[in-house]
């Protein structure tokens, strides 16, 4: 069955350091998303992508995060100066309808979790 | 400002009994998502509520929704351990290309043999 993967599945990083987690969404999906989950807390919405470009963001989403997919398999979510509050569980996930239409019920991969020191 | 509350916050049941789940929210919005989570795990989407009224059945949970109240409810029928799990339902805010999706704070179900 089809997944969508992430890597790394650990990353340690100091404050102020850049970091890129890596997504493969499921082959045939066009829409692309990344939330993160802080220990234990909710899952909140950080971005939304189609068609090469964000289709929506969240006030968390600021101009440290910027997203790409610089391929026809990765999307990635770089963080350019990472900052203590960081640390979190990163989840991409996607969808092959938008989620105005139809379901677009969107799989999740399995997570990367950041911890910036 | 879009805002989903889930009640109860921990929800402990015994093996065999019934217990629901609410998930309210405070605008308009025309599509609600119920997903699982296992400790230390991702997200597993459970259901796609559509419609005023929808209902929508796996196992022993049950989904509905009823958009003029804003509300959603997850009913779980004869609990099992299985189900032990946090469950978090989500609400699409805005129009075609408002794809910001708000999730519930959780509910962590834990089911007693």
């Amino acid at each position: 069955e089809p997944e969508v993967t992430q890597t790394p599945s650990h990353q340690v990083t100091q404050m102020g350091q850049e970091v890129i987690l890596r997504c493969v969404p499921i082959s045939n999906h066009l829409y692309f998303y990344w939330y993160r989950q802080i220990l234990g807390q909710k899952v909140e919405f950080l971005v939304s992508f189609y068609n090469n470009e964000i289709s929506e963001k969240s006030e968390i989403f600021d101009d440290q995060f910027s997203v790409e997919r610089p391929d026809g398999s990765n999307f990635t979510l770089k963080i350019r100066s990472t900052k203590l509050e960081d640390s979190a569980m990163y989840f991409c996930a996607s969808s092959e309808q938008p989620p105005h239409k139809g379901e677009g019920e969107q799989y999740f991969g399995p997570g990367t979790r950041l911890t910036v020191t | 400002e879009l805002k989903v509350e889930q009640n109860p916050l921990f929800l402990s049941m015994q093996e065999g009994k019934n217990y629901t789940i609410y998930c309210n929210y405070s605008t308009t919005s025309d599509r609600l998502y119920w997903y699982r989570q296992d400790p230390g795990k991702s997200l597993e989407s459970l259901f796609v509520l559509l419609s005023n009224g929808a209902v929508k059945q796996e196992g022993r949970l049950m989904a509905s929704l009823d958009t003029k109240a804003r509300l959603s409810t997850l009913h779980i029928t004869a609990a099992v351990h299985d189900l032990s799990a946090t469950y978090f339902c989500a609400v699409k805010s805005g129009g075609n290309y408002g794809q910001n999706f708000v999730f519930g704070p959780g509910t962590r179900l834990s089911v007693l043999p």
